[in-house]
């Protein structure tokens, strides 16, 4: 069955340290890509997203993504992380497998040591 | 702008309860979806509209009732809760313009948390 994974339920990081969260998927051709932030008892928010072109794609407050067709990857990156960038991020895929409606992985919450 | 709203933003039911989860916004949407949110699933899609009078399944519809008769509102209805369905329902909204609705930032609700006993 088609599916996203995000292998890394929780990820610890340091303020100031850099950040990169996996997504892997199972579609055979691509995608479209997303990334969606989930600050606490909040909804989620779109960080970015990708459909095609340049495989590297700038979001919102500082983190990107790359997408790797042989490795079926849309990894979130940031430089340096803040404590305010703790949260639950979420990787989403669209296909025409699945009518466009999003698949989304479970999620990967990140914790930021001060 | 209030964007997505949803009520209540909890709500704890007997099995075999009936119920309504409200939602609505103010952007004007055409596409709106029901999500629910179990911990280590992720988001799982209920029901979906992309305008009024048109909805569809999603992946996990059986439970529940959806309607859509304007373009801002889109009330999700449990018709007999099972223990099966506690969760956290999230609401989301976009705009349709030229591409398939999901393409477009997804607008989301605060989310309900519902219990069911």
């Amino acid at each position: 069955a088609q599916s996203v994974t995000q292998p890394d339920i929780h990820i610890t990081v340091s303020e100031g340290a850099s950040l990169e969260l996996r997504c892997n998927y199972s579609y055979g051709a691509t995608p479209y890509l997303f990334w969606y932030v989930q600050s606490p008892g909040q909804g989620l928010q779109l960080l970015l997203k990708y459909f095609s072109g340049d495989t590297l794609v700038q979001g919102i407050k500082g983190f990107e993504a790359e997408f790797k067709r042989s490795q079926s990857s849309f990894n979130l990156r940031k430089p340096s992380v803040h404590w305010s960038d703790a949260a639950e991020y979420f990787c989403a895929v669209g296909h025409m497998d699945s009518n466009y409606q999003l698949i989304w992985g479970a999620g990967t919450k990140l914790i930021i040591k001060p | 702008n209030a964007g997505v709203t949803q009520t209540p933003k909890f709500q704890v039911l007997k099995t075999g309860q009936s119920m309504t989860l409200q939602c609505a916004q103010d952007m004007n949407h055409e596409y709106m979806s029901w999500y629910r949110q179990d911990p280590g699933m992720g988001l799982r899609l209920i029901h979906y509209s992309v305008g009024a009078g048109i909805t569809d399944q999603g992946e996990v519809p059986n439970g529940y009732n959806v309607s859509r008769s304007t373009t801002e509102d889109f009330p999700l209805r449990l018709l007999s809760a099972a223990p099966s369905q506690t969760s956290v329902y999230f609401c989301a909204s976009s705009y349709v313009g030229e591409s398939f609705p999901t393409y477009n930032e997804q607008f989301f609700g605060p989310g309900t948390r519902l219990t069911v006993l």
